[in-house]
């Protein structure tokens, strides 16, 4: 039973380049939520997504960054033109409830921005 | 702003001692989670405990939440060294998203 999947693991983008960030959630699960981390600091929230729906993306700066859960295949978070500011940890996590209950996480997408 | 904020921001203790977490929040809460997260890794879920309940165990953790207060302390019993890692509380916040706290960095010494 895989747990939630992030791909890639490692993403280095030059500026002004697309990152495109992949979260497949647990088996069963339709609620996903994106959250950023920097070095030494806690996980800001983004956005809480669920199938073909935005909840709530009031975490998610107004421009250039984007999210999506497609009815097949996995969330996305899409950041575009990306500067050095946007290189952190990016980690995704799905709930089967989605009522502020247990959340499951995947290993996060490191995104570096030269 | 952030939800939860714990304290201390790092602790440093022997193996075999406690350690205890604290985390206060702002705003009425539906249910309190804590985390844990090892370097470069995703969290993983250890407890939860719902506006209505005053205390929880789980094995050697041992959470408590005071609503007057809005505050919650993590107590980790006869620690390892496994137990090293920052660890996280997160709230609900009365809406649909969990907001997590800056953590608490824990160094278990062997």
């Amino acid at each position: 039973n895989a747990g939630v999947m992030q791909n890639p693991r490692h993403l280095v983008r030059r500026r002004g380049q697309e990152a495109r960030l992949r979260c497949s959630p647990m088996k069963g699960h339709s609620h996903v939520y994106w959250y950023r981390q920097l070095p030494e600091e806690g996980l800001k929230f983004m956005v809480y997504l669920q199938k073909e729906n935005i909840i709530d993306e009031s975490g998610m700066p107004k421009e250039r960054f984007s999210a999506e859960f497609p009815k097949e295949g996995p969330s996305i978070l899409r950041i575009q033109q990306v500067v050095r500011g946007d290189s952190a940890a990016y980690f995704c996590a799905s709930s089967e409830q989605g009522l502020n209950e247990k959340l499951f996480f995947g290993s996060g997408t490191q995104l570096s921005v030269l | 702003s952030q939800q939860g904020e714990e304290d201390p921001q790092a602790l440093s203790i022997q193996e075999g001692e406690n350690a205890t977490m604290n985390c206060s929040y702002k705003t009425s809460i539906n249910n309190l989670q804590w985390y844990r997260q090892n370097s470069g890794r995703g969290l993983v879920h250890l407890i939860l405990i719902r506006s209505n309940e005053r205390e929880k165990h789980s094995g050697r953790l041992r959470v408590t939440l005071d609503t007057s207060k809005k505050s919650s302390s993590l107590l980790i019993t006869a620690s390892r060294a496994a137990d090293t890692a920052s660890y996280f509380c997160a709230t609900d916040a009365g809406g649909f998203k969990t907001i997590f706290g800056a953590g608490t960095r824990l160094f278990v010494k062997a």
